[in-house]
């Protein structure tokens, strides 16, 4: 089993949907959380960082943690086909390194 | 400063050639990671600087992989002997000292023939 669970999609939406993307993880050790979006052929992009549990808005991204399920989870509202990625989350806890660790992706297609 | 930059961001090599990959930081970030990333997966962690002391090295990175970060600035990653399971997209991130969060750079895509 990994650390890190993420269904790989893909999710295809209509222009304007609500998205709903999620991750659950099993080390109860993870305190950072963050979403990235990686377009094709390019690197992640940092969308979203959370410290420990609660939700975190910006714009139309809202990114939940919820350590006691071990869940977390990123909300796209008003999506534009722009939003057309790959959507990766990752986890670190706070050791020497703090080095990430990822779920495998999640594809999202909007649709015009 | 505009972000981590990588180079090259393609390399085509034969099995059995030895490659070698560059990854300059966002300035003043004493920490520099290499991830690794196959098709349809998330990116592995490889190994982490922290200035120029290589602190943390995964297990993927086998004895055919070594890196270094000299004077704290720039990195490289070198594979010897080149196989065709190193095929991969090989990223590089960076981060302030007091911050969790990595800045990740375009990536060196690499196909092993």
């Amino acid at each position: 089993q990994k650390e890190v669970e993420q269904d790989p999609g893909p999710l295809s939406v209509p222009e304007g949907a609500i998205v709903s993307l999620n991750c659950t993880y099993s080390n109860s050790a993870f305190q950072y959380f963050m979403w990235y979006r990686q377009y094709s052929r390019k690197g992640p992009e940092l969308l979203m960082y959370t410290y420990s549990s609660g939700n975190k808005e910006d714009g139309r991204f809202t990114a939940q943690v919820d350590k006691s399920s071990k869940y977390i989870s990123l909300f796209i509202r008003d999506s534009q086909p722009s939003d057309s990625a790959t959507y990766l989350c990752a986890m670190s806890w706070m050791d020497s390194s703090y080095k990430l660790i990822f779920g495998s992706g999640t594809r999202l297609l909007v649709r015009p | 400063d505009t972000g981590v930059s990588q180079d090259p961001r393609h390399k085509i090599t034969k099995r059995g050639q030895n490659v070698t990959f560059r990854c300059d930081p966002i300035s003043e970030h004493n920490r520099l990671y290499w991830y690794r990333q196959t098709l349809g997966q998330g990116p592995e962690f490889l190994t982490y600087f922290q200035n120029e002391a290589q602190l943390e090295k995964s297990r993927l990175l086998s004895d055919r992989f070594s890196a270094e970060r000299p004077k704290g600035s720039f990195s490289t990653l070198e594979i010897q002997r080149t196989e065709q399971g190193d095929s991969a997209m090989y990223l590089c991130a960076s981060s302030a000292y007091d911050q969790e969060t990595q800045y990740f750079g375009p990536g060196t895509r690499l196909l092993v023939l």
